[in-house]
């Protein structure tokens, strides 16, 4: 089975300073993880993902993230942050049904909030 | 490029009662996907829709059931609503063939209230 734990579920952060978010995957397979984000009173938005090749990924807005086998982690990070990142972060792991796509399994979700 | 809409956005119904929230899929996805998300939780996986079946579920009980139309449009469908059901409904598009790395894309949701 596979799951994946996120480490805070509130960050705060002031603007400029470097912004990480934890996540852990449980995975018996190779795993595709996920990024999304979603901001209050919508629907989630996918920063970005890792399906093979390069472990370190980038997507929008700045952010991206590493995939650490070893660690089962992949974390999420940004340089500098900014007020407009403020908003809920989710982790993902695919699932697998046979032949087709899986469904994603979501950690609990990290509350970002940045202070000016 | 139309993305992933959800209609109704907000809803009230009453214990027991039925409801049913619909999703279009973005142009050129076959897939639909719905989610679960309760107040300050992650989405759950209901079930998946694959070709006009249900290819995969969670762990929700039968009274949760859902449809997908041939132009890939589809609905959930709630019988005997609890009041634990009470959440954001959030539909999700992707096209299939890819595994488990295909990108799926998020409505807006739908927030259920029951009362």
């Amino acid at each position: 089975a596979q799951s994946v734990t996120q480490l805070g579920s509130h960050v705060s952060v002031s603007e400029g300073a470097l912004v990480l978010l934890r996540c852990n995957y449980s995975s018996s397979v190779p795993p595709y993880l996920f990024w999304y984000v979603q901001y209050p009173n919508q629907g989630l938005q996918l920063l970005l993902k890792y399906t093979t090749g390069a472990t370190l990924v980038k997507g929008i807005n700045g952010f991206e993230a590493e995939f650490k086998k070893s660690e089962t982690s992949f974390h999420l990070t940004k340089p500098s942050a900014h007020m407009s990142d403020a908003a809920e972060y989710f982790c993902a792991v695919s699932g697998y049904y046979g032949g087709s796509q899986g469904n994603l399994i979501f950690g609990k979700g990290t509350k970002l909030s940045v202070k000016p | 490029e139309t993305g992933v809409t959800q209609s109704p956005t907000h809803l009230i119904k009453t214990r027991g009662q039925q409801v049913t929230l619909r999703c279009s899929s973005q142009s050129g996805h076959n897939t639909v996907s719905w989610y679960q998300q309760a107040l300050g939780q992650g989405p759950q996986f209901i079930f998946q829709y694959y070709r006009e079946e249900e290819n995969g579920r969670g762990n929700f009980p039968p009274r949760f059931s859902g449809l997908q139309f041939p132009n890939y449009s589809s609905e959930l469908n709630v019988n005997a609503l609890e009041l634990d059901d009470s959440a954001l409904y959030l539909c999700a598009s992707s096209l299939a063939g890819t595994g488990g790395s295909s990108t799926q894309y998020f409505g807006p949701g739908t927030r259920l209230t029951v009362l």
